[in-house]
């Protein structure tokens, strides 16, 4: 079975410093994908950012880079230069890949509520 | 990026009437959706697979006489909360899968937020 572990629930920043969210997971699955989203107060879960576990490089987009580190199991988010509208709560999320298609479930973690001060 | 649609995004409804919620990828075919709940400051929790064309597949402790789902078409898929009680009070979410070049990445809907009095 697959877990995802954010053990950071709520997490502070000062607005232009960088945050890191921490996300580990547990599979036994060779290959699998892994997910970061943002969910604001309104309730629209927003995707981020992916990262496939055969992926060489760490998948970056804009402001947001996934530090992915298969040998410990962790898929960390980190947001450069944060902005006020930075502050939601942040999902991180696996899915299960064999054979080029998904079995389509994703597994959540907990989620870490990020909030940027001025 | 592909977008999902729900309507309606809130709702509010007597106890012991039924609900049925709309979950529509606007600009992409999708075979298959999900249903999720959400209880507030709380992860997401899987409800049900609804796959185009055949029954839905439902997680282990969810009523599917409670939750019925349709996937009508490609583009639609419909969450019927019956008999609503105040312990069905919740936001429900739905994704929807779509494959960009070689990542298949689920997009979600804006949710419904039920209230049920």
């Amino acid at each position: 079975a697959q877990k995802i572990t954010q053990t950071q629930p709520g997490m502070f920043v000062q607005e232009k410093e960088a945050v890191t969210l921490d996300c580990t997971y547990d599979t036994s699955d060779p290959s699998y994908g892994l997910f970061w989203y943002k969910q604001p107060s309104s309730g629209e879960m927003i995707f981020l950012i992916y990262q496939g576990s055969y992926d060489q490089q760490n998948a970056t987009e804009g402001r947001y880079s996934l530090n992915f580190q298969k040998a410990r199991k962790s898929a960390n988010l980190v947001i450069s230069a944060s902005q006020l509208g930075d502050s939601a709560m942040y999902f991180c999320a696996m899915i299960k890949w064999a054979g080029g298609t998904s079995y389509g479930k994703l597994t959540f973690g907990q989620g870490t509520i990020l909030t940027v001060h001025p | 990026g592909a977008v999902v649609s729900q309507h309606p995004s809130r709702v509010i409804c007597k106890s012991g009437t039924s609900v049925k919620i709309e979950c529509r990828s606007l600009d992409f075919q999708a075979t298959t959706m999900f249903w999720y709940r959400q209880f507030p400051k709380k992860s997401l929790m899987l409800m049900a697979t609804s796959n185009e064309g055949s029954k839905a597949t439902y997680e282990q402790g969810v009523e599917k006489d409670k939750f019925l789902i349709n996937h009508a078409s490609l583009t639609l898929s419909t969450l019927t909360v019956t008999s609503a009680h105040p312990e069905d009070s919740s936001f429900y979410i739905c994704s929807a899968s779509f494959v960009g070049g070689s990542v298949e990445t689920q997009y979600f809907g804006p949710g419904t937020r039920l209230l049920v009095l």
